[in-house]
């Protein structure tokens, strides 16, 4: 079936400095992927929506400078959280859509 | 917001069928039912979808109503591996840049 690959699996970073993730749909092209944030025992919350070639599209109350999105490709999108705060420190996951979604198998984040 | 509502835990014993409802009242004629599975730390996985018709593949069965408010998820012989939250979500299928939007899911805890 068709894959979804997510780098890095995890991550530690210091606050202040960007992190990137990159999300890859590895057997099918993907105009469209999907950026999630889940914290602990939450359920996955939709941050934006990756359009190849074009702007990303932010949920109400995610802030797109710190967010950043670029969707460079067919088969790549990556998220680039900027000056990264404790508070950043999640579990993201993006998903590609080919008939199903398929999602990532995710990247935890740790910011100390 | 997400347009399904389903109970927030459920036990079931190994090699029981496990059951897990889900109500969508509001469902649209063009919206199908889906299921995903989230074990913990791992991204999303599709289990199945329907639209008005009964589905079964190899990883369940889904039984939708007649009229389409709600559904059940049924996972014939389950073992610990199936241990997980289980999200039920609906989506307009042909569409498949349509994202999709996480309820609080059922955590189902298979026991020996």
């Amino acid at each position: 079936g068709a894959v979804v690959s997510q780098h890095p699996s995890w991550v530690i970073c210091k606050s202040g400095t960007s992190v990137k993730i990159e999300c890859r749909s590895l057997d099918f092209q993907a105009t469209t992927m999907f950026w999630y944030r889940q914290f602990p025992k939450q359920s996955l919350m939709l941050m934006a929506t990756s359009n190849e070639g074009s702007k990303a599209t932010y949920e109400q109350g995610v802030e797109k400078d710190k967010f950043l999105i670029n969707h460079a490709s067919l088969t790549l999108s990556t998220l680039t959280v900027t000056s990264a705060h404790p508070e950043d420190s999640s579990f993201y996951i993006c998903s590609a859509s080919s008939h199903e979604a398929f999602f990532g198998q995710g990247t935890r984040l740790t910011v100390v | 917001d997400a347009k399904t509502t389903q109970p927030p835990s459920m036990d079931c014993a190994e090699g029981r069928a496990a059951n897990l409802p889900c109500n969508h009242s509001t469902i649209s004629g063009n919206e199908y039912v889906y299921w995903y599975r989230q074990i913990h730390s791992q991204g999303p996985q599709y289990i199945i979808h329907g639209l008005k018709n009964n589905e079964t593949n190899e990883m369940a069965s889904l039984i939708i109503t007649e009229d389409r408010k709600s559904s059940t998820l049924i996972l014939p012989h389950a073992t610990l591996r199936d241990t997980a939250v289980y999200y039920c979500i609906v989506r307009v299928a042909i569409y498949n840049t349509d994202k999709l939007i996480f309820g609080t899911g059922t955590r189902l805890q298979v026991f020996p």
